[in-house]
């Protein structure tokens, strides 16, 4: 198995709503990655998990919640979202630093 | 993190080769270039990385300057699949103090493929 899994792939949320978006991988990476994407810009690093620990927390907003449970899985919870945190939301993993592997996104609409 | 400077978009016919350039000049000493690419619709991909030497791979070639301040990616024969932004990302990369660094995407290169 050498893909990142993410769901849902689509997610449309009101500014009052608590949603969770996971990110799965089964290739035994020890880093894991949340990274967002605005229309027609480059990813943007949010947060980086090292052996199940937040290591990078890149000022991101505390209406995003980071959350590793275990090394196969990463989630990312969303709690009074604004209509400006609509993009995507890319997960990746990765074994050594320079390759990493990212999974489709999942594309997040708030109203 | 070292700054990059690639073209806004090139454009290339299919199956002739591709050379794509980045401008790094504040690379530091021990960060490695990497190339990503993002198709339409789809996530970040790994193309190839090197530290100093020129690198290839079953995807592309990196050269590398011998200044390090700048370098080519190299796409061989490109196909109407290679149609995606390219990204040039210097960084060092390394798992350090038990933690591991994200990458900084600058805004790439969008490549055009015509047939």
């Amino acid at each position: 198995d050498t893909e990142v899994t993410q769901t849902p792939k689509h997610l449309v949320m009101g500014m009052t709503n608590k949603k969770s978006l996971k990110c799965e991988q089964h290739m035994g990476h020890r880093a894991m990655y949340w990274y967002k994407q605005k229309a027609k810009k480059p990813p943007e690093l949010m947060f980086v998990y090292s052996y199940e620990k937040l290591s990078i927390n890149e000022s991101v907003p505390s209406r995003f919640s980071p959350e590793c449970p275990n090394s196969s899985l990463l989630n990312l919870h969303l709690h009074a979202l604004q209509p400006e945190d609509s993009a995507l939301y890319l997960c990746a993993s990765s074994l050594e630093p320079h390759e990493q592997f990212f999974g489709p996104g999942t594309r997040l609409t708030v109203l | 993190d070292a700054k990059t400077t690639q073209p806004n978009s090139m454009e290339s016919n299919e199956e002739e080769p591709v050379h794509l350039p980045c401008n790094h000049s504040t690379i530091s000493g021990t960060d490695y270039i990497h190339w990503y690419r993002q198709l339409p619709s789809q996530g970040p991909e790994y193309v190839i990385h090197g530290l100093t030497s020129n690198v290839n791979n079953r995807m592309a070639s990196l050269a590398i300057a011998e200044d390090r301040k700048s370098s080519t990616l190299i796409l061989h024969r490109a196909t109407l699949r290679d149609a995606a932004v390219y990204y040039c990302i210097p960084g060092g990369l390394m798992y350090s103090g038990g933690g591991a660094d994200g990458l900084t995407f600058g805004k790439g290169t969008h490549l055009i493929i015509q047939p």
